[in-house]
Formats: structure tokens, sequence, C-alpha cells
């Protein structure tokens, strides 16, 4: 079964760390890209930070840069987000999501983008 | 940065009926990268649709997808209970890479 288990949310204090992992299972992670997606309470989701297969690539929201930065072990299938300066704004639930890049069979050369698999999420929550 | 805008924010239906959901871009996107997810309460996201109008494996075909440009559609026919949910539209870019609409709450009349 393809499965994504977020861990190592908490309670921290405004200006603390925390670092996220995302354990992969059922499928060959190392052959895909990887997302965090954050949920505030009761708001929207909002894509916080992608990185490549391979891990040389990472991208931002410029809402995090800086102070978020997004690693993968391939040989241990899991992902990890490491926050730092926390603020809270970034109370939330985070979400760990597969990345999707598939040729669209009509036109090749053109591509796909989604995400298709999603962990349950873990909560943060950024309070003193 | 392109902006998807969801309408309606709440949309009130019965069971049977039929669902039309937006999405409105502030530019004009390649369908490929529009992709529809659904949201129940107190579970992560499902992809529904990707390329605007292909269904996600095992998603049943009440739900369909359409559109192209700036605007696009989820249509969801013969509401059944567990359709009931948040759905969110989700374009890809190259900067930011991924953002989402704002979400449209389709609830139980």
């Amino acid at each position: 079964e393809v499965q994504l288990v977020e861990s190592g949310g908490g309670l921290v204090q405004p200006g603390g760390s925390l670092r996220l992992s995302c354990e992969a299972s059922g499928f060959t992670f190392s052959t895909y890209e990887m997302n965090w997606v954050r949920q505030a309470p009761g708001k929207g989701l909002e894509w916080v930070s992608y990185i490549s297969s391979s891990g040389y690539s990472t991208y931002s929201a410029d809402s995090v840069k800086g102070r978020f930065t997004m690693s993968r072990d391939n040989a241990k299938n899991s992902l990890f987000l490491q926050m730092t300066s926390l603020r809270a704004e970034d109370t939330a639930v985070y979400y760990c999501a597969r990345g999707r890049v598939g040729e669209v069979p009509a036109a090749p050369g053109a591509y796909y983008y989604y995400m298709d698999v999603w962990g349950k999420g873990t909560t943060v929550t950024v309070s003193s | 940065e392109i902006v998807l805008t969801q309408s309606p924010g709440t949309l009130s239906l019965s069971p049977g009926e039929s669902a039309t959901l937006s999405c409105r871009a502030s530019q004009s996107l390649s369908s490929n990268y529009l992709a529809w997810y659904q949201q129940r309460p107190g579970q992560a996201p499902r992809l529904l649709i990707y390329g605007a109008s292909t269904r996600a494996p095992g998603i049943p075909d009440r739900f369909s997808g359409s559109g192209s440009g700036a605007d696009f559609t989820l249509t969801i026919t013969r509401l059944e209970p567990e359709d009931f949910a948040l759905y969110y539209c989700q374009q890809y870019s190259s900067s930011p890479r991924y953002t989402f609409g704002q979400g449209t709450k389709l609830e139980i009349k």
C-alpha cells in the first residue's frame, strides 16, 4: 500500500525550531519529487516546499523562505522539514505529498503536475 | 503569481442533485497544470482530477472536470452523502511551485 506518515509535530514557542519527518512506503521513494503543504486552523491549503527526487533542487514559498529547509534521505525513504524561527502564523497541520509529473499522452513534451498521495498530517502549534 | 479564485464559497445542495464548482485563474494557464482535490472533515486532501479533466484512479465517474484558459469547472452529478466536503483547485507554475484556490464548501441543504 502506498503510504506517507508524518511525525514530529508538537507545541513550540515562538522563535523555536522543530523538525518534521515523513516516512514513505509502498513505492520507489527515490524516483518521486515531494512536497510539504500546510493548513492553518479553519483555513485553506498552502504549498510550503518542494524537493526534487534526487534532493538537489528545493523551492519554498516566500512565507517560509530562509526559515524552513526541506531535505530527504532516499536510502531511508524519508522526507524532512526543518523549521526555525517559528511564528504563530506557522501553526497548521503539515502534510507531506507526493508530486507527480506525467507526460500528456496526446502531447509529447507537455506534462501534468499534481500531488497524488498525501499523508494524514502532523500538527504544529506555535504558542507561548 | 497566478491567483485562483473559487466560487461559490459555499454551495448548499441535496443528495441526488448536481454540483458545479468554479475555479478562475488571474491569467491563462495550461490545463495540464490544473488539479482538483477533495477534503473531508478531519482528513487529508484527496486528488480527484488532474490535467483539468483526467480523473485520478478510483475516482467515480460522477466527478468530471472541464475548462481551459482561465476558467475551470468541477462537476459532481448524483451527489452522495460522502461528497459533501471541501473542494480545492490547484495550479502548478514555476514560482511558487503550486498555488491553491481558497476552497468551496459543499454542504447538505
